[in-house]
């Protein structure tokens, strides 16, 4: 069975620039949780879906958003990108809500300039 | 806030021996808790959990043990490995969702 799978691997973006992210959870899991990680602040939550619902979200600017499609692939949007979005962006998929083991994909190194 | 956090952020122990992370929680409504296992290059891999009804769980070479009196977690794993070499994060899931709460990290760098 495939993992989660993130695209792209590494991005580099200017200041004020907007940034797309994409996760495809492993076939059959349908929650997808979205973590930043930098090595101040480690890992955050950013938000988690459900159903193409959100159900959950992070204390994050609204500069973060995201949303899943009907066949549970999500995307992460980043506008007005600022030096400090700069991260590893992770996507964890599981197979169903609650406390159920999340699967994480590689990540997406975003650097800002 | 409330917050996960760690002892040590770093720990180096001989191949072989048995090595012990630590992790701290201040939440005390905290009632669920992972172990996750970061490789540089990788996203974090799970590794164990824990409920709060219960004060032991034993995997395969690991233990995580919880003392929620002192609100402390640990994970203790067995003949260490150099391929146990990674950060390891405890995590606490959040009591409003499935919203992962985790803590800085600990490396641990094992030599042989």
């Amino acid at each position: 069975k495939a993992g989660v799978t993130q695209t792209p691997r590494y991005l580099i973006k200017t200041r004020g620039q907007q940034v797309t992210l994409s996760c495809s959870p492993i076939s059959g899991h349908r929650s997808v949780s979205w973590y930043q990680q930098t090595p101040g602040q480690g890992l955050q939550f950013l938000f988690e879906y459900f159903s193409e619902t959100q159900r959950n979200k992070g204390n994050f600017p609204g500069r973060f958003s995201g949303r899943q499609f009907s066949n549970s692939r999500s995307e992460m949007n980043v506008s007005t990108l600022e030096l400090g979005d700069s991260a590893l962006y992770l996507c964890a998929s599981s197979l169903i809500r609650g406390r159920n083991e999340q699967f994480f994909g590689p990540g997406t190194r975003l650097t800002v300039l | 806030g409330e917050s996960v956090g760690l002892h040590l952020p770093t720990l180096s122990v001989q191949e072989g021996d048995n090595s012990i992370i630590n992790c701290a929680y201040s939440n005390s409504a905290s009632d669920y808790f992972i172990w996750y296992k970061q490789e540089s290059g990788k996203g974090p891999q799970f590794i164990i959990d824990i409920r709060s009804n219960m004060d032991k769980r034993q995997g395969q070479r690991v233990t995580v043990l919880l003392n929620k009196t002192v609100k402390h977690l640990s994970l203790q794993i067995a003949a260490t490995q150099p391929g146990d070499s990674a950060v390891y994060f405890c995590a606490e899931d959040s009591n409003s969702g499935y919203a992962l709460n985790f803590g800085k990290g600990t490396s641990l760098l094992v030599t042989p």
